[in-house]
């Protein structure tokens, strides 16, 4: 159907470990896929973003992947830091569905000191 | 991206009554979102409010019970009325610049008593 389905709930990393955050899709004419942060209290950041047409996306310590065929796309994060902690969302949109938003669970992401 | 004034940030209000929550952007975008997160949850969307024409509702909501308004490009209103104790949530209104770079409003928290 349409939903996103997002993998692990819960994810405790050591710090300066890796994170790593899976997202499946099923509509085919999902093209854009962005991640958001949000900490407590506190609304929804936009943290990275792929558009269909690129598989890969890097910016500093977090990276996207996008693998179109298995539909499913993969939030990367590197040397972890404290300040890392908090709910991470994964999204899509198509024009099929006016750039709607589906929105997957959320991850809650802790780094152990 | 585009900067949003969601108020008010918080409200306790008396079962029965009904709250407006009101989004100023600090730029013409065409598409406003209206959001509900319940604690620990993902973000379910209420309605999509474009200028010119009526709101967008998604199932399970509403126009008699979640009204909005949009009378420009900036500017947008939801009201919870008649309100219960199930609808004590935090509600987020969101835009999109062009069809990707959603931001949101810094959220009003809502509780009812």
């Amino acid at each position: 159907g349409e939903n996103v389905e997002q993998h692990p709930s819960t994810l405790s990393v050591q710090e300066g470990d890796s994170a790593v955050i899976k997202c499946t899709y099923s509509d085919s004419a999902s093209n854009y896929f962005p991640w958001y942060k949000q900490e407590l209290g506190k609304r929804p950041q936009l943290i990275i973003d792929i558009r269909s047409n690129v598989g890969e996306k890097k910016d500093q310590r977090i990276a996207v992947t996008l693998n179109k065929t298995a539909k499913h796309f993969s939030l990367h994060i590197t040397e972890t830091q404290p300040e890392d902690s908090a709910v991470y969302f994964c999204a899509r949109s198509s024009m099929d569905s006016n750039y709607q938003l589906i929105w997957g669970a959320g991850t809650k992401l802790i780094i152990k000191p | 991206s585009a900067v949003i004034s969601q108020k008010p940030s918080r409200d306790i209000c008396q079962r029965g009554t009904s709250l407006t929550i009101q989004c100023q952007v600090d730029s013409q975008v065409t598409m406003m979102f209206w959001y509900r997160q319940q604690p620990g949850q993902s973000l379910t969307l209420i309605a999509t409010a474009n200028q010119g024409s009526e709101a967008t509702y998604e199932s399970g909501f509403v126009i008699d019970k979640f009204p909005i308004s949009r009378p420009n490009l900036t500017f947008s209103t939801l009201t919870v009325s008649n309100m219960s104790p199930e609808d004590s949530s935090i509600y987020l209104c969101s835009v999109v610049r062009g069809n990707y770079g959603y931001t949101f409003g810094s959220g009003t928290r809502l509780t009812v008593v």
